[in-house]
Formats: structure tokens, C-alpha cells, sequence
């Protein structure tokens, strides 16, 4: 069974950083574009980035909004890839999903992060 | 960036009737690069269809895509009372990019 689980959230406070991890299960992660995807509350799906596989020499690309502040990486030993989140604003609250592929097929559960003095 | 703009923002219909919902891309997408998800209150987005028409695995017939290039559609033959709730269309053949969202809503 495909799993992915997001973890990380909580409050930071303006200009602070964060990383959320998102563990993955039940496929063959190495070979995965791995997505993270972000909602605020009542709001719509916005894309944040993406990381592509080794074999596509783990090419990153980002979001105008978080370009320069977000950073996507992986590490396929542990079936785990990271989003580090620096110069948080408060209009980066949101809930952060990972997902999987092409087309997201799945997603994970989602995290909370709370940007807030 | 290619926008989608979905319409209508809401839908308010009753159980056994038809939906359909559109989306419309500012440029044509290639291979008709076009997925629909469901999302309801509290859940993670779920995948529907991809390719435009193809149907994810384990989503009802009910549930069908169809168009190209800058159009495309999404029906429900027979809404179910489960089919309430708000699907967004999402371009992935140039990074992704998701429509606003339509919320079907119980008459």
C-alpha cells in the first residue's frame, strides 16, 4: 500500500525556518518526482515545487512565491524527501502536502505550519 | 505560467442529478497533460483523472473526463451523496498548476 507521511508543522514566527519531511512507503520511491503542494485554510491547491529522480539528476523547480526561500531535497536511502522552508512570511500558512509522480496519485495527509508572531 | 480557470465556482444540485464542470487553460496543453481531484472537507485532494479522460484506478464510472487543447470537462452522470464536495483541475505538462476549484453542493 502506497503511504506517505508528512511531518514537521508547527508555529514559527516571521522570518524564521522550518523543514518538513514527508516518509514514504509501498512503492519505489528512488524512481518518484516527489511534489509539494500547499492549501490555506478555505483556500485552493497551490503547487510549491517539485524533485525529480536520480535518473533525472534530481532536478528541482519551484513556485515564483517561494523561489529563493524554499529548497526541495531528497534522500532515497531513508524513502524521505525534505522541504526546507527559510524567511517564513505569514502568508506561507498552510497545510503542505507531499505527492507522488507525474500527476499526484497520492498525497500524504498534510501538515500544518502556522506563520505567526 | 499556463492558468486554469474553473467554472462554475459553485454547483448546487440534488443527489441522482448530472454535474458538469469545466476548466479552461489559458494555452493549449499538450497530450492533454489534465488530472481532476476531488477534495472534501478535512482530506487530502484525491486523484480522479488523469490524461483527461483516463479515470484513476478505483473511481466509479460515474465519474468521466473529456476535452483537449484549452477545454475540458468533467461529468458526474449521477451525483451520489459521497460526489459532494470541491474538485480542482490541475495541469502537469509544465510543472503543475491547479484551477480555483468548483464546490458542488446539495441543493
Amino acid at each position: 500500500e502506497v503511504q506517505l507521511v508528512e511531518s514537521g508543522g508547527g508555529l514559527v514566527q516571521p522570518g524564521g525556518s522550518l523543514k518538513l519531511s514527508c516518509a514514504a512507503s509501498g512503492f519505489t520511491f528512488s524512481g518518484s518526482a516527489m511534489h509539494w503542494v500547499r492549501q490555506a485554510s478555505g483556500k485552493g491547491l497551490e503547487w510549491v515545487g517539485r524533485i525529480r529522480s536520480k535518473a533525472n539528476s534530481y532536478a528541482t523547480e519551484y513556485a515564483a512565491s517561494v523561489k529563493g526561500r524554499f529548497t526541495i531535497s531528497r534522500d532515497d536511502s531513508k524513502n524521505t524527501a525534505y522541504l526546507q522552508m527559510n524567511s517564513l512570511k505569514t502568508e506561507d500558512t498552510a497545510v503542505y502536502y507531499c505527492a507522488r509522480g507525474w500527476y499526484a496519485d497520492y498525497w500524504g495527509q498534510g501538515t500544518l505550519l502556522t506563520v505567526s508572531s | 505560467e499556463i492558468v486554469l480557470t474553473q467554472s462554475p465556482g459553485t454547483l448546487s444540485l440534488s443527489p441522482g442529478e448530472r454535474a458538469t464542470l469545466s476548466c479552461r487553460a489559458s494555452q493549449s496543453l499538450s497530450s492533454s497533460y489534465l488530472a481532476w481531484y476531488q477534495q472534501k472537507p478535512g482530506q487530502a485532494p484525491r486523484l480522479l483523472i488523469y490524461g483527461a479522460s483516463s479515470r484513476a484506478t478505483g473511481i466509479p464510472d460515474r465519474f468521466s473526463g473529456s476535452g483537449s487543447g484549452t477545454d475540458f470537462t468533467l461529468t458526474i452522470s449521477r451525483l451520489e451523496p459521497e460526489d459532494f464536495a470541491v474538485y480542482y483541475c490541475q495541469q502537469y505538462g509544465s510543472s503543475w498548476t491547479f484551477g480555483q476549484g468548483t464546490k458542488v453542493e446539495i441543493k
